[in-house]
Formats: structure tokens, sequence, C-alpha cells
């Protein structure tokens, strides 16, 4: 079946340094979607992108969608306290609605 | 205001006791989905349904059972069959929409902890 993976697990950050974050899927993806879960909260829609390399940004937020429509990354510059919390990627194959989460990469930040 | 509401926050359980986790969303959406989240495992689809009186098994749907009589419910039983319940279940809806704007609206979660 289709699997997404994430990288890193776990990131570290300074406060005001930039970090990013990976997925990477076994098939080709029709979209892929970014998802914020805060400490002790539920998951909540950041964005989606759906073309071949295509960049979106939300203001200190980078998404990228690669070429191949396999991979993505998420970029955060200036890193605060308030991007502490877990970010998802999921993607849905061209013939499904349904989506694959990768396993998170879970941000803390040292003030 | 729309959204979904799963109840309770917490719900503890002895061993071998069937508990049935509720899910309501009043979106409008046709497709609802069931999610089991561990630490360092991210989600792990359980259930999902895109119609009434319709549902398919996710990726770990043993231990589990649920019903779709309406459009706005979807509740999940964890039966006593599953081995390791214990974990924070997340309910989310969506469009069924094949290819793009199929993103998910997820509820706040039940925290079920079976002593």
């Amino acid at each position: 079946g289709q699997q997404v993976m994430q990288i890193p697990q776990y990131q570290h950050v300074q406060e005001g340094e930039d970090f990013t974050t990976y997925c990477n899927s076994s098939t080709t993806l029709s979209n892929i979607q970014w998802y914020k879960q805060r400490p002790g909260g539920h998951p909540v829609f950041l964005i989606q992108l759906v073309k071949s390399g295509e960049v979106k940004k939300q203001k200190r937020l980078t998404f990228q969608f690669g070429e191949a429509k396999k991979n993505s990354s998420l970029h955060i510059t200036a890193t605060q306290t308030t991007d502490v919390g877990t970010y998802f990627c999921a993607g849905s194959r061209s013939n499904d609605y349904k989506l694959s989460f990768g396993a998170g990469t879970t941000v803390t930040v040292r003030a | 205001d729309g959204g979904i509401t799963q109840s309770p926050k917490y719900l503890f359980r002895k061993e071998g006791q069937n508990v049935t986790l509720s899910c309501e969303q009043n979106l409008n959406h046709d497709a609802m989905y069931w999610y089991r989240q561990d630490p360092g495992q991210g989600l792990r689809l359980i259930y999902y349904s895109q119609i009434v009186n319709d549902f398919q098994k996710g990726d770990i749907a043993e231990g589990y059972s649920v019903s779709r009589e309406k459009k706005e419910s979807f509740p999940l039983t964890v039966t006593s069959a599953q081995k390791n319940p214990t974990a924070f279940y997340l309910c989310a809806s969506s469009i069924p929409t094949v290819g793009s704007y199929n993103e998910q609206f997820f509820g706040p979660g039940t925290r079920l902890t079976v002593l």
C-alpha cells in the first residue's frame, strides 16, 4: 500500500532559526496536504499542493511539492514559540480521496 | 458553528469491556473517518465511510466496528478483541473528492484509557 515517510521525527530548534521537514511517498500523489497539531490538540489543515513543482507560502512557512509529485517539504523561517507542535504531511493517490499520513515531525523551540 | 464533535474527551474502561466513541459532524460532508494516534506513529486509519450505510476497513480495523446510519454520525466501537486499545482516537470528515480539495476536518479527539 501507499506509504508516506516523514523526517525528521523530532526537531529541536533555537528560537529565530530556520528548519525544514521532509515528506516522501512510495507512489505518485495527486496532492499533498500539510496539517499542524498543537500539543493536546487535533490536526488542523494548513495547505494543499496539487501541481508538480508547486511552491506556496504562508507568512514564515514555505511549502513545496516535488517535480515528480512524490515528495514535499515544509520550511519555517525565524522559528517562534507559536510554531511548537507536530506537523503532518498527507497525500492521496489519483484514484482515491483518502489520505495517507506521515508519522509527523514534532517541533520544540528553545527560547 | 459548523464542525465535528467527539465525546467524551477522556474515557476510562476496564479491560474486556466494549466501548463506543461518538462522532457527529454538521459540515454536510459525505466522508467520515476514524484514526488512531499513538506516540511516534502518526495517524493510522481504522475505518472510513463515503456514504450512509456503507463503510470500509482501513489499515488497522481488527478489534473495531463502526456504523453509519446517518450522514452526521459515525460512531466507533472498540471491542474487547482489540489487544491494545489505549490510544487517542480522532474522527474526521471531508468531501470525498478524488485528486484535490479533499482536506479533512478533525474533531477534538477522545483519549481512551483501558485499565
